[in-house]
């Protein structure tokens, strides 16, 4: 079966500072992939997806990246964390319609 | 411009009364919805779809109602448990070019189901 592995759970960056999030899928291959980022009273916005290795798209502009190096990995990333980054984030891969979600990282920029 | 629309920030039901949660769509281009259900702290969990060619769609106690000409859907939970309080969050599949299954969201409405 497919599992979704996002990591960490937790994170306190302060402002400037770099941010790496890593995202792995199992029991697939070729999956599109997906960053989300869940802000308070805004729902669930689509940040970036990639649909293979080395092809990322941005939903919408951003002080963050993403990247897939392998097929199975996806990273989303920051060279200088802002206060507004702070949020709910989760990883996602889908099969035809549906999505799967990983268990988030909370990051909290100080 | 939000596409999905979830008007209704928050909802409170008694345990064993039907939850009634309604979303709203703007873009005709869609053809699969999905409502997802969420805990503090978690990623969403799929709970059901439906179809665009369908107009309801059943499993168990979650029954998700769509129509289309008033572009509008439904998520009925009955009876309604207190497990059952989380985020839902509506969901449409978006289908052209590369971003093809891409999910656009709903911004969630909070159920609270009380004893």
């Amino acid at each position: 079966s497919q599992t979704i592995h996002q990591w960490p759970a937790t994170l306190v960056q302060p402002v400037g500072s770099p941010l790496s999030l890593e995202c792995t899928v199992e029991g697939t291959s070729n999956p599109n992939l997906y960053w989300y980022r869940q802000a308070a009273g805004r729902g669930l916005q689509l940040l970036f997806y990639s649909v293979g290795i080395g092809q990322i798209s941005s939903e919408v502009p951003q002080n963050l990246s993403a990247s897939r190096p392998q097929d199975r990995q996806f990273i989303l990333s920051s060279k200088k964390l802002l206060l507004s980054d702070s949020g709910f984030y989760l990883c996602a891969w889908s099969e035809r319609e549906k999505a799967f979600f990983g268990q988030g990282t909370r990051l909290t920029v100080v | 411009d939000q596409q999905v629309k979830q008007n209704s920030p928050s909802l409170s039901v008694q345990e064993g009364r039907i939850s009634i949660l309604n979303c709203d769509y703007t873009n005709s281009m869609f053809d699969y919805f999905l409502w997802y259900k969420k805990y503090p702290a978690e990623g969403p969990t799929f709970l059901i779809s439906i179809s665009s060619i369908k107009d309801k769609n059943e499993d168990g106690r979650f029954t998700v109602f769509l129509n289309k000409s008033a572009k509008h859907l439904s998520l009925h939970i009955v009876p309604s448990q207190p497990g059952d309080s989380a985020v839902y969050f509506c969901a449409a599949s978006v289908r052209y070019g590369g971003s093809q299954g891409n999910l656009i969201f709903g911004k969630g409405t909070k159920l609270s189901v009380k004893p």
